[in-house]
Order: C-alpha cells, then sequence, then structure tokens
C-alpha cells in the first residue's frame, strides 16, 4: 500500500527555535512537495521538488527552507519559528507528470 | 503560473438534491486537473482526474467533472448527494510543462443537510 509518512502528527515549539518536519515516502516517486493548510486558505504550496537535491520555491516560501538528499524523504526546515507559521503541514508525493498525489496524516505545528 | 479559484466557500444542500461546486482556473500551459476529498478529521484523497481524452470524467462515489478549455473550468457534481459527502472538496491543477508545480484551490465546504 502506498505510504507518506509524516515524522509527528503534533508539534508544539518556541517562538525563535529552529523546526524540522520530516516525510518520507516507499513509492519512489520522482515529486514531493509541502503544504501548509488554514481554514479559508485551503492548501498553499510552500516548496516542491521533482528530483534529488532540487527544490524550487511555492507560493509561500518565506520563512521555511527544504532539503531533499534523498529520493524518500523531503524536510521541511523552519529556520526560526513564529506564531503565524502555526498550522497543518502536509506533505506529498506524485509520480512523474500528472500522477496522483499522495498525501500524509498532517503535522499540527503550534508556535507558542 | 498556474492558480486555481474555488468560486464558493461553502455549499449547503438537502440530501438527494444534486450538487455542483465550481472550479477555474488559469495557467499558461496545458494542465493536469484534479478534485480531491477531505473528509472530517481524514487526509486527503483523490476524487477524480482529467489529463486528456475525454472532457467528461468520472470518479469515486458517484461524482463526475467536465473539463472546459474554453472556460478554464473544471466544475464537480453529483446529481444526488448523501449525508456522507459531507466534506472539503478541493480543485488543483499541475502544469504539464515547466517546474512540476501542483496547485490547490481554497477548498469548497460541503454540507449535506437530512
Amino acid at each position: 500500500d502506498v505510504k507518506v509518512t509524516q515524522s509527528s502528527r503534533y508539534l508544539v515549539k518556541r517562538t525563535g527555535e529552529k523546526v524540522f518536519l520530516e516525510c518520507v515516502q516507499d513509492m519512489d516517486h520522482e515529486n514531493m512537495f509541502w503544504y501548509r493548510q488554514d481554514p479559508g486558505l485551503g492548501l498553499r504550496l510552500i516548496y516542491f521538488s521533482y528530483d534529488v537535491k532540487m527544490k524550487e520555491k511555492g507560493d509561500i516560501p518565506e520563512g521555511y527552507s527544504v532539503s531533499r538528499e534523498k529520493k524518500e524523504r523531503f524536510s521541511l526546515i523552519l529556520e526560526s519559528a513564529s506564531t503565524n507559521q502555526t498550522s497543518m503541514y502536509l506533505c506529498a508525493s506524485s509520480l512523474g507528470v500528472g500522477g496522483e498525489a499522495f498525501f500524509g496524516q498532517g503535522t499540527r505545528l503550534t508556535v507558542v | 503560473a498556474q492558480s486555481v479559484t474555488q468560486l464558493d466557500s461553502q455549499v449547503p444542500v438537502f440530501e438527494e438534491a444534486p450538487v455542483e461546486l465550481r472550479c477555474n482556473y488559469s495557467s499558461s500551459v496545458s494542465v493536469y486537473l484534479f478534485w480531491y476529498v477531505q473528509y472530517p478529521n481524514q487526509g486527503l484523497q483523490l476524487l477524480l482526474k482529467y489529463l486528456s481524452g475525454s472532457t467528461l470524467v468520472k470518479g469515486i462515489n458517484g461524482f463526475e467533472a467536465e473539463f472546459n478549455k474554453s472556460q478554464t473550468s473544471f466544475h464537480l457534481r453529483k446529481p444526488s448527494v448523501h449525508i456522507s459527502d459531507t466534506a472539503e472538496y478541493f480543485c488543483a491543477v499541475f502544469g504539464s510543462q515547466g517546474a512540476q508545480k501542483l496547485v490547490f484551490g481554497q477548498g469548497t465546504r460541503l454540507t449535506i443537510n437530512p
């Protein structure tokens, strides 16, 4: 069965902390994505990657960075967490162009 | 760059009534189009997708969508809804060329009343 796993379901961090959100997929997908989901705003794309070590900015990259050292793992980094980064973070992966995206269960991050 | 607009943030309907959830997109290249559903407290799952071919696409749970290139729309329809269709629905677009960016709309919350 297809699987995208996010390392944590819930996280609470302090303002200014460096935060790592990890995502692992077991489907050998080229594409991986990080979104944040906020009520009324839908899913907003933070960063995506179409190959190992490749990354592209999405629509709201400010305050975030990513790392993809291995094909199966895509990490989202909050360099200095702020309260406006409190959100649900979703990771997804897909195969090739036009492939169905499979989502992880999400990480609800609260920054206090 | 691609973008997606879902024209209704909330749609309330009565059980067994028909429903249409509207989606418009913009893109400078050919696109692939998707509808995803998120049931309460669950993850996103694919309802249906348009890649090429017939403009009428059928998905799971009796949903269908029609791709209209001239109107840049991909509206989702179901002829008769059930209580179990209560969920949030997301339209998404994936550009067929260039950076392979998957962009979602703001979501439409479908509420079915008995």
